[in-house]
């Protein structure tokens, strides 16, 4: 079964410091995608950032970018110069093809940028 | 602007009561999605909508139903059935194949009151 799983409920960083977020998956599938979502407090999720599973280079948007590493299953989030507006749950998801696109969210990380 | 509109935006409801949660979105997507949060959780599926006149069960349906009869949009009814309905519910929309991710709405508060 195909699964995603955020290990952190919650972490903190500095304001204008760089905080990596934790991401593993597990499919036997080769053909897939990965996503982080972010959901501030208004709740509005908001598609961050997004990772094709064929391509090595790890994506990148402003400050943030991904740590893809395919054989170990992991993509993890890193946020460079944290802003107070960054504060928000982050989700990690994945769209696994097996006949059909099927999409799984993890647990998701709540980070608190601190002034 | 292409998006997707939910309303209302907070809902409450009695006790044996249906109500409707409506989803509108004008991004040309085929797929919809409705989604149950509940307070520090993820989100759960509830059903979903590849093309219109067509519909499945997600993982927690019960309780819930919903219609697809134009592209555009994509309602759910929390039934009288759901004996736990107060959660924040999200409706998302993809283009094909979820490839390039899901644009969501800005959600609905129900509670029941």
């Amino acid at each position: 079964a195909q699964t995603v799983t955020q290990s952190q409920p919650e972490m903190s960083v500095q304001e204008a410091e760089t905080v990596t977020l934790s991401c593993t998956y597990d499919t036997s599938e080769n053909n897939y995608y990965l996503f982080w979502y972010k959901q501030p407090p208004s709740r509005q999720m908001i598609l961050v950032i997004r990772q094709e599973a064929y391509k090595q280079q790890n994506a990148t948007e402003n400050r943030f970018s991904v740590n893809f590493q395919k054989a170990a299953k992991s993509f993890s989030l890193k946020i460079s110069d944290s802003q107070l507006g960054d504060t928000a749950m982050y989700f990690c998801a994945s769209s696994f093809f097996s006949g059909t696109y099927k999409y799984i969210f993890g647990t998701g990380t709540r980070l608190k940028v601190l002034a | 602007d292409g998006g997707i509109t939910q309303s209302p935006k907070y809902l409450f409801r009695k006790e044996g009561q249906n109500v409707t949660l409506s989803c509108e979105q004008n991004l040309n997507h085929d797929a919809m999605y409705w989604y149950r949060q509940d307070p520090g959780q993820g989100l759960r599926l509830i059903y979903y909508s590849q093309i219109v006149n067509d519909f499945q069960k997600g993982d927690i349906a019960e309780g819930y139903s919903v219609s697809r009869e134009k592209k555009e949009s994509f309602p759910l009814t929390v039934t009288s059935a759901q004996k736990n309905p107060t959660a924040f519910y999200l409706c998302a929309s993809s283009g094909t194949g979820d490839i390039y991710g899901y644009t969501f709405g800005s959600g609905t508060r129900l509670t029941v009151v």
